[in-house]
């Protein structure tokens, strides 16, 4: 089974600073995507990006960017340049690919990110 | 386009009533999925269906009931609210297996039981 691990319930940044939210995760796939959603205070949930398995570059989109380190099964998120509107919870998840895997993903409990000004 | 559309956004009910939480997509995707959060629990999957006809229990299945009968819907049942059923429910759909299924997450339905 598939498990994702967010050591941090709680973070702060200040405005324009670098932000890194850590997640772990634990399976023995060797075939598996890793995502990164947010959910603002208004609940929807977010696609921010994308890392697979067999990805030798680390994802990133915007000032999004993913620090795959596959050997230590870490895929933390980095924010450059905080914004306020970064301001929510942030989620990480994972999906098991093939062969033989559901594709459905497994959620981490969350970390909550407060930009201050 | 509507992309994942839930139903009702709110509602409360009394424990032992049953109700569905209604789920419907019209991107064409294969896979559809049932979620609760809860807080501190983050997002915890209940039920999920890979196309219509089959469907398959997530961690926390108990309580709930589904079934797939065509591939834009996908509703999530209550046989007999508890209040350990208050809780945020997402549906999502994807795409079929592939390594970048990214989820497209309805707006939730918050469920209250008294």
């Amino acid at each position: 089974a598939q498990k994702i691990t967010q050591t941090q319930p709680g973070m702060f940044v200040q405005e324009k600073e670098a932000v890194t939210l850590d997640c772990t995760y634990d399976t023995s796939d060797q075939s598996y995507g890793l995502f990164w959603y947010k959910q603002p205070s208004s609940g929807e949930m977010i696609f921010l990006i994308y890392q697979g398995s067999y990805d030798e570059q680390n994802a990133t989109e915007g000032r999004y960017s993913l620090n795959f380190q596959k050997a230590r099964k870490s895929a933390n998120l980095v924010i450059s340049a905080s914004q306020l509107g970064d301001s929510a919870m942030y989620f990480c998840a994972m999906s098991p690919g093939p062969p033989g895997g559901s594709y459905i993903p497994t959620f981490g409990r969350g970390t909550s990110l407060i930009v201050h000004p | 386009n509507a992309g994942v559309t839930q139903t009702p956004k709110f509602q409360v009910l009394k424990t032992g009533q049953s109700m569905t939480l209604q789920c419907a997509q019209d991107m064409n995707h294969e896979y559809m999925s049932w979620y609760r959060q809860d807080p501190g629990m983050g997002l915890r999957l209940i039920h999920y269906s890979v196309g219509a006809g089959i469907t398959d229990q997530g961690e926390v299945p108990n309580g709930y009931n589904v079934s797939r009968s065509t591939t834009e819907d996908f509703p999530l049942r209550l046989l007999s609210a508890a209040p350990s059923q208050t809780s945020v429910y997402f549906c999502a759909s994807s795409h079929r297996a592939r390594a970048k299924n990214i989820q497209y997450f309805g707006a939730g339905t918050r469920l209250s039981v008294l």
